[in-house]
């Protein structure tokens, strides 16, 4: 079974441009979440989407926005990019939504803003 | 905010010795996970615990789900050189899906 893919894997942009990174989760996979990784902050929670509806949200500039498609897969978007944006994007898919579940990362997307 | 604090934050060992790492909270939480990431890659699931007590293996990885439920606790034994990289525990509270997740430790293995 192929694992959660990421496209793309590296970014670079300049401040106050936006992007979109993709997430396609494992095979049968309901659930699709979403951290930042930086060395200062560690591993942060953006926000989880299952059936294409928001269920949890980090704390987290409204700048950064995000949906899922009818087949699951997802999408993150971050406007007006701003220097300390740069980060480790990773997505994890699970089966379902709800503790107990395991989730499964991608190799994540990394962002450069310049 | 619920906290996972992740000791040690790093640690040099030479290949063939054990090893011990570990994370504790002031908070309760209902599912453990733990993680290995290598550079530039996602981290990779090790061991998921489900339950107070729970002592599970993945091969040489050993790891406990604290009885308290505010802990967890992750062995390697007899260390080889692909266990160089940085280990995360991650938890779950409730039904939320949100996993909170320790600041890691830094295996670095010599020969």
């Amino acid at each position: 079974k192929a694992g959660v893919t990421q496209t793309p894997r590296y970014l670079i942009k300049t401040r106050g441009q936006q992007v979109t990174l993709s997430c396609s989760p494992i095979s049968g996979h309901r659930s699709v979440s979403w951290y930042q990784q930086t060395p200062g902050q560690g591993l942060q929670f953006l926000f989880e989407y299952f059936s294409e509806t928001q269920r949890n949200k980090g704390n987290f500039p409204g700048r950064f926005s995000g949906r899922q498609f009818s087949n699951s897969r997802s999408e993150m978007n971050v406007s007006t990019l701003e220097l300390g944006d740069s980060a480790l994007y990773l997505c994890a898919s699970s089966l379902d939504t709800g503790g107990f579940n395991e989730q499964f990362f991608g190799p994540g997307t990394r962002l450069t803003v310049l | 905010g619920q906290q996972l604090n992740q000791s040690p934050q790093s640690m040099f060992i030479q290949e063939g010795e054990d090893v011990s790492m570990n994370c504790t909270s002031s908070s309760i939480f209902n599912t453990w996970l733990w993680y290995k990431q290598d550079p530039g890659e996602g981290p990779v699931l090790l061991i998921a615990l489900y339950k107070a007590g729970e002592l599970t293996s993945n091969g040489r990885l050993t790891a406990q789900f604290g009885i308290t439920r505010k802990d967890s606790f992750l062995n390697i034994s007899a260390s080889i050189p692909s266990d160089v990289g940085i280990y995360f525990c991650a938890a779950y509270t409730g039904t939320a899906s949100k996993l909170t997740f320790g600041t890691g430790t830094r295996l670095q293995v010599t020969l």
